[in-house]
């Protein structure tokens, strides 16, 4: 079974301070692992994903997460914070092998300060 | 443009009464999912899709139907047996299953009971 555990529901920054929201992940096979952003009243945009291959991945807007296999971790990034940046964030494992059905994590909630 | 479109935007369902959300997607995407987004418990799995004629129950199916009798058309049936169905609908697809295939989203469909 898979699991996601984001820790904070609620990070907030000021605007040009570095992001950082966590997510640890539980899976029996590798994962894949995703992030994504979304918008009061829309729907899920994918911002990243790591798959295989190179663990720091690049995605849009700026953001950036790593892959730590001995740390079960896979934390999103960015150097500076925008006004725009400001929406909920959700990461997301799905089992490599199996399913492949996503699951989500509860979601973090990302408030950026003038 | 490709992508996934949920109609309506807003719903307003009577007590005791069934209704269906409409989930049409021109990627070409071979699974299809529902899922249920309330706040502060992320996203949960309802029902999934990977072939036509096809689906399975994800987490939290009870109370609900689907049917997928094309492979571009996903609908879902709030019935009258699910007790607390207000909440925002989330439809997604993926190219496969098995080619770590990212979801993509529709823009969801918020049903409130009245």
């Amino acid at each position: 079974a898979q699991s996601v555990t984001q820790l904070g529901s609620h990070v907030s920054v000021s605007e040009g301070a570095l992001v950082l929201l966590r997510c640890n992940y539980s899976s029996s096979v590798p994962p894949y692992l995703f992030w994504y952003v979304q918008y009061p009243n829309q729907g899920l945009q994918l911002l990243l994903k790591y798959t295989t291959g190179a663990t720091l991945v690049k995605g849009i807007n700026g953001f950036e997460a790593e892959f730590k296999k001995s740390e079960t971790s896979f934390h999103l990034t960015k150097p500076s914070a925008h006004m725009s940046d400001a929406a909920e964030y959700f990461c997301a494992v799905s089992e490599t092998g199996g399913s492949y059905i996503p699951t989500f994590g509860r979601g973090t909630s990302l408030i950026v300060h003038p | 443009d490709g992508g996934i479109t949920q109609s309506p935007k807003y719903l307003f369902r009577k007590e005791g009464q069934n209704v269906t959300l409409s989930c049409e997607q021109n990627l070409n995407h071979d699974a299809m999912y529902w899922y249920r987004q309330d706040p502060g418990q992320g996203l949960r799995l309802i029902y999934y899709s990977q072939i036509v004629n096809d689906f399975q129950k994800g987490d939290i199916a009870e109370g609900y139907s689907v049917s997928r009798e094309k492979k571009e058309s996903f609908p879902l049936t709030v019935t009258s047996a699910q007790k607390n169905p207000t909440a925002f609908y989330l439809c997604a697809s993926s190219l496969k299953a098995d080619l770590q295939g990212a979801a993509f989203f529709g823009q969801g469909t918020r049903l409130t009971v009245v």
